[in-house]
């Protein structure tokens, strides 16, 4: 059974460009939602993803935005990219309404922008 | 909007001592959890607290959410070696939010 799956690993940008990272849920798990973890810090969330459609959406810009597909794998994109958005981009998955709501990680991917 | 507060944000250990991580929510919260994360790894999940005043115990670990539902702490007896990494608190009102971490160092 294949835990949460993230590609790619690490990745190199340069300002302005654009990334896009994606992400294989849990099997079984239909939600996923996306975390940006700047060093040291605590994981921060993005948004979350369910039925092909973003649920909720924490502090960030429009510049991050996301994407559901049928088979709840999801990809996480984000334009113009700045210094700032140098972080590990991470994906964790949950069964919808499951009554833990624990998180499942992936081992995230590691995005450095120059 | 919600804010979790997380201290002390380092803590060096003798191996055998004690250790204490406090989690406070700003808002109140519908449940807490809590997760390690190794150095290079991802958050594991450890537990999760719900109900008001709770508290759970796994091995060397305790965890408690307070009355209020505002905040929590995590206490690991007997430090050893295998505890060290960074312990985050994660509290649940409309969706997750992270403490910033406890890092914990034992020295053996």
């Amino acid at each position: 059974d294949a835990g949460v799956t993230q590609s790619p690993t690490h990745l190199i940008k340069t300002r302005g460009q654009q990334v896009t990272l994606r992400c294989s849920p849990k099997s079984g798990h239909d939600t996923v939602s996306w975390y940006q973890q700047a060093l040291g810090q605590g994981p921060q969330f993005i948004f979350q993803y369910y039925e092909e459609e973003e649920r909720q959406r924490g502090n960030f810009p429009d510049r991050f935005s996301g994407h559901q597909f049928p088979n709840y794998s999801s990809e996480l994109n984000v334009n113009a990219l700045l210094l700032g958005d140098s972080a590990l981009y991470l994906c964790a998955s949950i069964p919808w309404g499951a009554n833990t709501g624990e998180l499942f990680f992936g081992e995230g991917s590691r995005l450095t922008v120059l | 909007g919600q804010q979790v507060m997380q201290i002390p944000q380092y803590q060096h250990v003798q191996e055998g001592e004690d250790f204490t991580t406090y989690c406070n929510s700003s808002t109140t919260l519908s449940n807490i959890q809590w997760y390690k994360q190794r150095p290079g790894g991802h958050p594991v999940f450890l537990i999760q607290l719900v109900k008001s005043g709770e508290v759970k115990k796994q091995k060397r670990l305790t965890f408690q959410f307070g009355e209020a539902k505002k905040n929590s702490s995590l206490h690991i007896t007997a430090t050893q070696t295998t505890d060290v990494g960074t312990y985050f608190c994660a509290g649940r009102n409309n969706d997750m939010r992270f403490g910033a971490g406890t890092r914990l160092t034992v020295k053996p």
